[in-house]
């Protein structure tokens, strides 16, 4: 059962400029949480935004959260090629503790 | 990575063979987790075990198998009835507010 979608699936900007990428989900939250994945490694925790917050920052990244639309957005500020990477959101599946991944956003930073 | 340990690396099958997948950690977490991610494909859930001794399925778990004897290891076993086991396998710990991710297991049915 797949609750989030990302969106665009993949993005290739220049160094420098922002990236942002989208995500929806179907079913109510507790909350949303973005991962990044390097290829052939595991996933990283990046931020986490509860559903009563509707704005989160974290260093050079910004998450937003739209409950009413289902949907939330991440932005990487003044993006670095170190950036490239896969992007996931995740939601909780509200039935205690088990987390639902979407299908990820490949970015690409050009150096 | 961060108190979760996936070995081996790279694992190769035979067909008809089953292969044993490890995840060891050390953040004395309840929950853990094992998902198998296809090439520019999201995560999909496996296993489970939110509690020693107990395990629940995930959305893909005929082919596979696992226990959980110990608090600290949740072993994946990749049996002869899944057709199509190649695939990179993640296991994670935690719970509702993050998950820790291990480097994974590359498996590849020869």
């Amino acid at each position: 059962s797949q609750q989030g979608e990302e969106d665009p699936q993949a993005l290739s900007i220049q160094e420098g400029e922002n990236a942002t990428m989208n995500c929806s989900y179907k079913t109510s939250i507790n909350n949303l949480q973005w991962y990044r994945q390097n290829s052939g490694r595991g996933l990283v925790h990046l931020i986490l935004i509860r559903s009563n917050e509707r704005e989160k920052h974290s260093g050079r990244l910004r998450v937003t959260l739209d409950t009413s639309k289902k949907s939330s957005s991440l932005l990487i500020t003044a993006s670095r090629a170190a950036d490239t990477a896969s992007y996931f959101c995740a939601t909780d599946d509200n039935q205690g503790g088990k987390l639902i991944f979407g299908q990820g956003t490949e970015l690409s930073v050009k150096p | 990575d961060g108190g979760i340990t996936q070995s081996p690396k790279y694992l190769f099958r035979k067909e008809g063979q089953n292969v044993t997948l490890s995840c060891e950690q050390n953040l004395n977490h309840d929950a853990m987790y094992w998902y198998r991610q296809d090439p520019g494909q999201g995560l999909r859930l496996i296993y489970y075990s939110q509690i020693v001794n107990d395990f629940q399925k995930g959305d893909i778990a005929e082919g596979y198998s696992v226990s959980r004897e110990k608090k600290e290891s949740f072993p994946l076993t990749v049996t002869s009835a899944q057709k199509n086991p190649t695939a990179f396998y993640l296991c994670a710990t935690g719970q509702y507010y993050g998950y820790t991710f291990g480097s994974g297991t590359r498996l590849t049915v020869v």
